[in-house]
């Protein structure tokens, strides 16, 4: 069974930029999550998913980070316009539902000048 | 917001030791999950003990969980220099659908 697949890897821009990162969760799951992991701290929630719909975004900066997965599969996160702090490991997950394991991509790494 | 506080922040031990992670939370949970963090590289589950639950095996691992003192316990028994990762408990409150909130790890290092 193939993992969540994120990409890229690694993303160094300047700030006042903008930057997207893509996930692809594992085939059949319905949920689908991304984290904000700083330097030594652990995940945070930015955005959960049902299919399509939004679950949870209450810790996403809306005035500059966006998420979309419009047909209940793929994933894009957006920051525009990039600021220092948002230098950190953007994870992705997935699960089969609302409950129980999540399933964690090896995370976009970003850092912003 | 981060609810979990894991202690030690950072762990060193020699290879077939054991180690012993703690978490303390502030709110009621639904369940409590532990994972590990390899560097540079995702979360892998490692296991999960819901709130009715007080003691949970898998393998080499071994979790506690105290709800009256909001805290929990893993340990890793034999210790392998391939358990050298950052290892989290996540608390996950949420009534309607799973939100996980991570700590800010435990670093284990393990010494051959």
């Amino acid at each position: 069974e193939a993992g969540v697949a994120q990409s890229p890897r690694y993303k160094i821009i300047e700030k006042r930029q903008s930057v997207a990162f893509w996930c692809n969760p594992i085939s059949g799951h319905a949920t689908l999550y991304w984290y904000q992991q700083i330097l030594g701290q652990g995940p945070k929630l930015l955005i959960q998913f049902q299919n399509n719909g939004v679950v949870d975004d209450s810790q996403l900066p809306k005035d500059r980070f966006s998420a979309e997965r419009l047909k209940g599969v793929d994933s894009t996160l957006k920051i525009q316009p990039a600021k220092l702090e948002d230098s950190a490991v953007y994870l992705c997950a997935s699960s089969p539902g609302t409950l129980g394991t999540q399933y964690f991509g090896p995370g976009t790494r970003l850092l912003v000048l | 917001s981060q609810q979990g506080e894991e202690d030690p922040q950072a762990l060193s031990i020699q290879e077939g030791e054991n180690a012993t992670m703690n978490c303390s939370y502030k709110t009621s949970i639904n369940n409590l999950q532990w994972y590990r963090q390899n560097s540079g590289r995702g979360l892998v589950h490692l296991i999960l003990i819901r709130s009715n639950e007080r003691e949970k095996h898998s393998g080499r691992l071994r979790v506690t969980l105290d709800t009256s003192k909001k805290s929990s316990s893993l340990l890793i028994t034999a210790s392998r220099a391939a358990d050298t990762a950052s290892y989290f408990c996540a608390t996950d409150e949420s009534r309607v659908a799973q939100k996980l909130v991570f700590g800010q790890g435990t670093r284990l290092t393990i010494n051959p």
